[in-house]
């Protein structure tokens, strides 16, 4: 069966500052890796995508992630937080081989950025 | 291109009574799917639709969820009769074919649901 595992629920950082969100993944066969943005009353909004080439992803609002196949990990990463940044963000894979794919997604980290 | 559209925003049902969702996803997308989001957990998958046929409903609970695509388009989905432990934020996101999972999905805003 595969997971998703975010272990933090909360991420604080202050603004101007570099921010990591972890993400680590379990699955058989190639993953498909997705991270994903909810603010306040809001549906999910994309971010970014690994599905396969070079390992360090660029996405939305200056957001990246590197996909890091030893460790499987697909952490999200942003140079310079910005307080409009705090959000929930969420972690997904998708895999299967063959047929249907099948998307998990982690828990959820809320991002807090501090002015 | 318009997004995955779903209605109501909000909902306030007591428990026993029965209450349905609509979903219209983005045009051409062959497949769709409900999710349930409890605060404060990701999103679980309640049923997976491909076209008009069910690929994956193994976490539907059938008991008193239902869900339909009758003409592969939009959706319903039904609880009757709700329990205290269904208020949650239920999202419809769809994808233009789960079978090439680089296509991703797009979520709707959701359907708060509090049942009292």
């Amino acid at each position: 069966a595969q997971s998703v595992a975010q272990p933090e629920d909360q991420v604080n950082v202050a603004e101007g500052n570099p921010l990591t969100v972890k993400c680590t993944y379990s699955v058989s066969g190639n993953p498909y890796l997705f991270w994903y943005v909810q603010y306040p009353n809001r549906g999910l909004q994309f971010l970014l995508k690994y599905i396969t080439g070079d390992n360090l992803v660029k996405g939305s609002y200056g957001f990246e992630a590197e996909f890091n196949k030893s460790q499987t990990s697909f952490h999200l990463k942003k140079p310079s937080a910005l307080v409009s940044d705090s959000a929930l963000y969420f972690c997904a894979v998708i895999a299967g081989s063959g047929g249907y794919q099948k998307v998990t997604f982690g828990t959820g980290t809320k991002l807090q950025v501090i002015p | 291109e318009a997004g995955v559209a779903q209605s109501p925003r909000y909902k306030i049902i007591e428990k026993r009574q029965s209450v349905a969702f609509w979903c219209n996803p983005i045009s051409g997308h062959a497949t769709l799917y409900w999710y349930q989001q409890i605060l404060g957990q990701g999103p679980k998958l309640l049923i997976q639709f491909q076209n008009n046929g069910v690929v994956d409903d193994s976490q539907l609970p059938k008991d008193r969820f239902s869900a339909e695509r009758l003409k592969g388009v939009d959706s319903t989905l039904k609880i009757q009769p709700a329990k205290l432990e269904d208020s949650a934020v239920y999202l419809c996101a769809s994808s233009l074919d789960s079978r090439r999972a680089n296509y991703g999905y797009t979520f709707g805003s959701g359907t708060r649901l509090t049942v009292v």
